[in-house]
């Protein structure tokens, strides 16, 4: 159960597009379509902002998509705004009933 | 409003036990699996436990197989991990979260703001 790869640091100016990507192996992201992204601002519990790889809940912005080609999957937040500023974690079911996340991302808006 | 609220942390020494409970309100609680995720002190998330709706199947961590034990009372809508063992690397905040619709075991769209574990001598 090792934890997904995720580049530690991205950042856009308002306005911009920004990806994170996130990387498993064949057992994790590649192997299923159970891929979430879940958005973080600090001293505050995580909240749910894409799930199933692509959709996304009641409530989130249009700006959130999500994809997945192979052993990685993506988030791409659209039209930076300066309440996007947060971590962001992916994280997808490994298999035997128990699930990974990714180590992280800090998004700053510039 | 949906709605989860842990309690039940503080500050325990290595090897020492320590149950944390989640109490749900909002919607109905033996519809749903639920999980336990932590985050250590400036780190990410790590999933812990589920377990699915009518507690009968379990599911946990490796690295906290064999010395926590998540469990639950529908009729209490309450959510409980019992720590047992506890070591430094367990120091997290713990949070219990319930998925975003019954249908689903995972995605999890319901978070409690937390109880932070602290296991030092």
């Amino acid at each position: 159960q090792s934890a997904l790869t995720q580049p530690p640091s991205a950042s856009g100016s308002p306005g911009q597009s920004v990806t994170i990507s996130c990387t498993g192996t064949s057992s994790d992201v590649g192997g299923y379509n159970y891929v979430s992204w879940y958005q973080q601002h600090p001293g505050k519990a995580p909240k749910l902002m894409i799930y199933e790889v692509s959709k996304r809940p009641s409530g989130v912005p249009d700006r959130f998509s999500g994809s997945k080609s192979g052993n990685t999957a993506s988030l791409t937040v659209s039209r930076l705004q300066v309440e996007d500023e947060a971590d962001y974690y992916c994280s997808s079911y490994a298999g035997s009933n128990r699930y990974v996340f990714g180590r992280g991302t800090k998004v700053t808006v510039l | 409003q949906e709605q989860l609220v842990e309690s039940g942390g503080g500050v325990v020494q290595p090897g020492k036990s320590l149950r944390l409970s989640c109490v749900a309100s909002g919607f109905t609680f033996s519809s749903y699996a639920l999980h336990w995720v932590r985050q250590a002190p400036g780190k990410g998330l790590e999933w812990v436990a589920v377990t699915l709706y009518d507690g009968s199947n379990k599911y946990y961590a490796d690295s906290v197989k064999g010395r926590f034990a998540i469990s639950r009372d529908n009729s209490k809508n309450t959510l409980y991990l019992q720590m047992n063992s506890l070591r430094a690397e367990d120091t997290a905040v713990y949070y219990c979260a319930r998925p975003i619709t019954s249908h689903y075991y995972y995605y999890l769209d319901v978070w409690g703001e937390g109880t932070a574990v602290t296991v030092s001598s």
